[in-house]
């Protein structure tokens, strides 16, 4: 019921196309999406994040939608360039609670 | 200003020996939380702490503790190491405690148990 599952593990993009990364959660008593940008020898940092009681939110390049009947929500990058090139992870959690359940990350690279 | 600063930043260790990786959070948060991260097993919630205080404890064996000063900053304690705890253990910070206050992580220490 905790689990947030991460699709797809790679994802290889030419640069000026679109980056899209899925997620799919179980526990319907999660209420806050957060997609985290991960580059090599860092931690995480945050990107964007999404409360179910919208179906998008658009930062920038970075557009998350959400599909609360269908427990979904994914990540699109617009214009991806090579400076987009990092592990993306998807999490869950409550606003109540703390802890971030993580999807399983995606690697994305972008072509020049 | 400063981020939060994880140290020491690489370790080695034998197998049964213990070990303390140390994280002082950004000025001002006091909420620290530290998370496991793995190849196979990705990134898993270890425990939080807030005021000095454990809020919430993730599903690991009672080998892997933690605590928080005074000052906010923050220890997590692995003993009796095994070869399956090498992973690069993240701590972050937040001002309070839920995800409104948002999370900021460190670049972690990589521990390697040999």
């Amino acid at each position: 019921q905790q689990q947030v599952k991460q699709s797809p593990q790679s994802l290889i993009v030419q640069k000026g196309g679109i980056s899209i990364i899925n997620c799919a959660y179980e526990n319907t008593a999660f209420d806050y999406f957060p997609w985290y940008q991960q580059f090599p020898g860092k931690g995480p940092a945050l990107l964007i994040a999404i409360r179910p009681d919208v179906s998008e939110k658009k930062e920038g390049r970075f557009t998350i939608s959400f599909n609360k009947s269908a427990k979904q929500f994914s990540l699109h990058i617009m214009d991806s360039q090579p400076g987009d090139s990092a592990t993306y992870f998807c999490a869950a959690t409550r606003t109540s609670g703390s802890r971030l359940t993580f999807g399983e990350g995606t690697q994305l690279t972008v072509n020049p | 200003k400063a981020g939060v600063t994880q140290t020491p930043r690489y370790l080695i260790k034998t197998r049964g020996q213990q070990v303390t990786l140390s994280c002082s959070p950004i000025s001002g948060h006091r909420s620290v939380s530290w998370y496991q991260q793995t190849p196979g097993q990705g990134l898993q919630f270890l425990f939080e702490y807030f005021s000095e205080t454990q809020r919430n404890k993730g599903n690991f064996p009672g080998r892997f503790s933690g605590r928080q000063f005074s000052n906010s900053r923050s220890e997590m304690n692995v003993s009796t190491l095994e070869l399956g705890d090498s992973a690069l253990y993240l701590c972050a910070s937040s001002l309070g405690l839920g995800p409104r206050y948002g999370y900021t992580f460190g670049s972690g220490t990589r521990l390697t148990v040999v």
